[in-house]
């Protein structure tokens, strides 16, 4: 089966930079994603990683060690907008298995 | 291409009737899902169907709910009888295989059983 472990939730600051780690056990394993959900909206897509190492989207980098089953998702310069859920998801190849999210609250 | 539709955004049904959520994968895109969402659960993988073929529905939670997908433009998730339990919102996604890197999502249904 797939288990993916996040914080539930994170409390920063505007300005502030955060992380966010995600902690997997999975049958097949092709890389892991990352989404932004606001209240009442659908998940979007933010990153993803297939290879172990950092990959940078703007404000937003991604993490993957595949070694240690171990992803975060670094935000910098925190906007209020920010505010959310995120969540981790294995890539099994053609299954996407989400975390249960881990809420944001960015405070002035 | 307008994203991935779903129909109706909110549903609201009385315990026992038949329900029917609708989604519009993106043209093009051979993987279609469909997700329930709760606070306690998160997001639950229900089914999953590729170029229109259902691979695995283990996560369809019992008998009462039943996905099918006609063509590549189409698919529905049913539910009957209709329990309170069942009240969550659902997601309709699709990606495009090989590779799958990313899956684009519907607005969702709400759906409330009384």
């Amino acid at each position: 089966g797939q288990s993916l472990e996040q914080p539930s939730e994170v409390t920063a600051v505007e300005g502030a930079i955060v992380q966010i780690n995600c902690t997997y056990q999975t049958s097949g394993f092709y890389g892991l994603s990352w989404y932004q959900q606001h209240d009442g909206g659908a998940p979007t897509f933010l990153s993803y990683n297939g290879l172990d190492g950092l990959e940078e989207t703007g404000r937003f980098s991604s993490f993957l060690s595949r070694s240690d089953s171990y992803g975060y998702l670094l935000l910098q310069e925190l906007q209020m907008k920010d505010s959310a859920s995120y969540f981790c998801a294995v890539n099994t190849g053609n299954q996407f298995y989400f975390g249960t999210g881990t809420s944001l609250t960015v405070i002035p | 291409d307008a994203g991935v539709i779903q129909s109706p955004r909110h549903e609201v049904t009385e315990m026992g009737q038949e329900v029917t959520l609708r989604c519009k994968p993106i043209s093009g895109h051979n993987s279609l899902f469909w997700y329930r969402q709760t606070m306690m659960r998160g997001l639950e993988l229900l089914i999953y169907f590729n170029n229109n073929v259902p691979i695995d529905d283990s996560g369809m939670p019992e008998d009462r709910f039943s996905a099918k997908m006609p063509n590549a433009s189409f698919s529905t998730l049913k539910i009957q009888p209709s329990e309170p339990r069942d009240s969550a919102v659902y997601f309709c996604a699709s990606s495009f295989p090989p590779g799958n890197t990313e899956a684009f999502f519907g607005q969702g249904t709400r759906l409330t059983v009384v």
